[in-house]
């Protein structure tokens, strides 16, 4: 199984700033690497498919990287909508896996 | 506009069953792979299960399989999950998911909510 680890655990950031979110897999996914946001509430919604590409009505400010077992998720300038939980997950293999998320708080 | 829509969640004793049904609306459901995926309360997301587009191949989490069965009827446009010897960790929001492996789970539905408890 691949375990995939989200860093940080929760980032508190201001409006404006941009933010970085990290996963790291346990071993190669290629670029099989989603993220998803999560609003309280709510069902996970995808934000980036395949490392890079943004997901349908995912805004510009949103962009992802990496490939193998790097990946990063970079909001360029966060607005109050943004402040929610983001997941990765992979689908290189079974079994899918989804990193534990990390918390994107209003600092 | 893809809709998915989850229904027969529930409460239930530990050792009992449910089914849950995913009704799809808005794609050609008969081309696409679906998913459950679970979140226990104040949890991450745990997936749960898959199925191909024609049935043929079925996917699932160890912690769940020999007690959960996916299906799907192509003709109803609907996903199921049957869920027996249900235990407390069962206790989720599950949600139904278009996708798996071969594509990218890409719309999700509202969830529906498992509470297994004595």
């Amino acid at each position: 199984e691949i375990v995939l680890t989200q860093s940080p655990a929760t980032l508190s950031l201001s409006p404006g700033e941009r933010a970085t979110l990290s996963c790291r897999a346990s071993q190669s996914v290629s670029t099989y690497l989603a993220w998803y946001q999560q609003r309280p509430g709510q069902a996970p919604r995808l934000l980036i498919y395949d490392a890079s590409n943004r997901g349908t009505g995912t805004p510009a400010r949103f962009s992802g990287s990496g490939s193998g077992t790097d990946f990063t998720l970079t909001i360029s300038s966060l607005e109050p909508e943004d402040f929610a939980v983001y997941y990765c997950q992979h689908r290189s293999n079974w079994p899918i896996t989804f990193g534990q998320g990390t918390r994107l708080e209003i600092k | 506009e893809v809709q998915l829509l989850e229904s027969g969640g529930g409460f239930v004793q530990p050792g009992g069953s449910l089914r849950l049904s995913c009704a799809a609306s808005g794609f050609t459901f008969s081309t696409y792979g679906m998913s459950w995926v679970r979140q226990a309360p104040g949890m991450g997301l745990e997936w749960v299960s898959s199925i191909s587009y024609h049935s043929v191949d079925t996917f699932y989490a160890d912690s769940v399989r020999g007690r959960f069965t996916v299906s799907r009827d192509n003709s109803k446009n609907t996903l199921y999950l049957q869920m027996n010897s249900l235990i407390a960790e069962d206790t989720a929001v599950y949600y139904c998911a278009r996708g798996a492996r071969i594509a990218t789970i890409d719309y999700w539905g509202p969830g529906t909510l498992v509470t297994v408890s004595s």
